[in-house]
């Protein structure tokens, strides 16, 4: 199946920094990649939709000043906490959507999940 | 805007014992369905999928879900559960959104924990 690389898996900063998280998708292009936010004990938050070659679409109550997406390429997006503080402080999941049902008008639109990245700020 | 309940927020079972997870939606329009697992400690992995077709589904590790339209409801089930079965759960929809986009909902999860 897809596979989708996050990184780094884990970081730890001090508050008032900006942290950078990779998500690439390793053997399809993604037009389409979503970012996600889980806190302790519960589901998955979508955060927003990172388009290729567009600007992101957040969800509401997401501060799209906060948190920076950048979907550069068919197989890289990069999510940049800004000025991080404790409260930021979660694991983030990106995922990316296989194009498939975009070519022949089949849909098998799927999901492929990275493997998250612990984020910790002191 | 469309929503996912999962009604089962922890379940406890012994091995052997069959297990069946409830996930209902509200949307009235065409859907897409999945069910995915968080193991201790690793990623979101899919479990199964349903486009359209056979109602029943198969997915890996012995799960299946059955898509009941009338009832919004896409129940997850696996007739002999084992402790490696111990994970997170989590119901999924998709519809399709404005300019044809597929915005995923997520239910909140069912904790199933199975003891040897």
């Amino acid at each position: 199946g897809a596979v989708v690389s996050q990184h780094p898996s884990r970081v730890i900063c001090k508050s008032g920094t900006s942290v950078k998280i990779e998500c690439r998708s390793l053997d399809f292009q993604a037009t389409t990649m979503f970012w996600y936010r889980q806190f302790p004990k519960q589901s998955l938050m979508l955060m927003a939709t990172s388009n290729e070659g567009s600007k992101a679409t957040y969800e509401q109550g997401v501060e799209k000043d906060k948190f920076l997406i950048n979907h550069a390429s068919l197989t890289l997006s990069t999510l940049t906490v800004t000025s991080a503080h404790p409260e930021d402080s979660s694991f983030y999941i990106c995922s990316a959507r296989d194009p498939y049902s975009e070519r022949g008008g089949l849909r098998t639109d799927t999901q492929y999940f990275g493997p998250g990245t612990r984020l910790t700020v002191l | 805007a469309q929503s996912v309940s999962q009604h089962n927020h922890h379940v406890i079972l012994s091995e052997a014992a069959s297990l069946e997870l409830g996930c209902n939606y509200s949307y009235g329009g065409t859907v897409n369905l999945f069910w995915y697992v968080q193991y201790p400690g690793q990623h979101l992995q899919l479990l199964l999928k349903y486009f359209s077709g056979d109602p029943l589904v198969k997915g890996i590790k012995g799960f299946e879900a059955e898509f009941i339209k009338s009832k919004f409801s896409f129940n997850l089930r696996k007739p002999s559960v084992q402790w490696s079965d111990t994970a997170e759960y989590f119901c999924a929809v998709q519809i399709q959104g404005p300019g044809g986009s597929y915005i995923p909902t997520f239910g909140r999860g069912t904790s199933l924990i199975v003891h040897p």
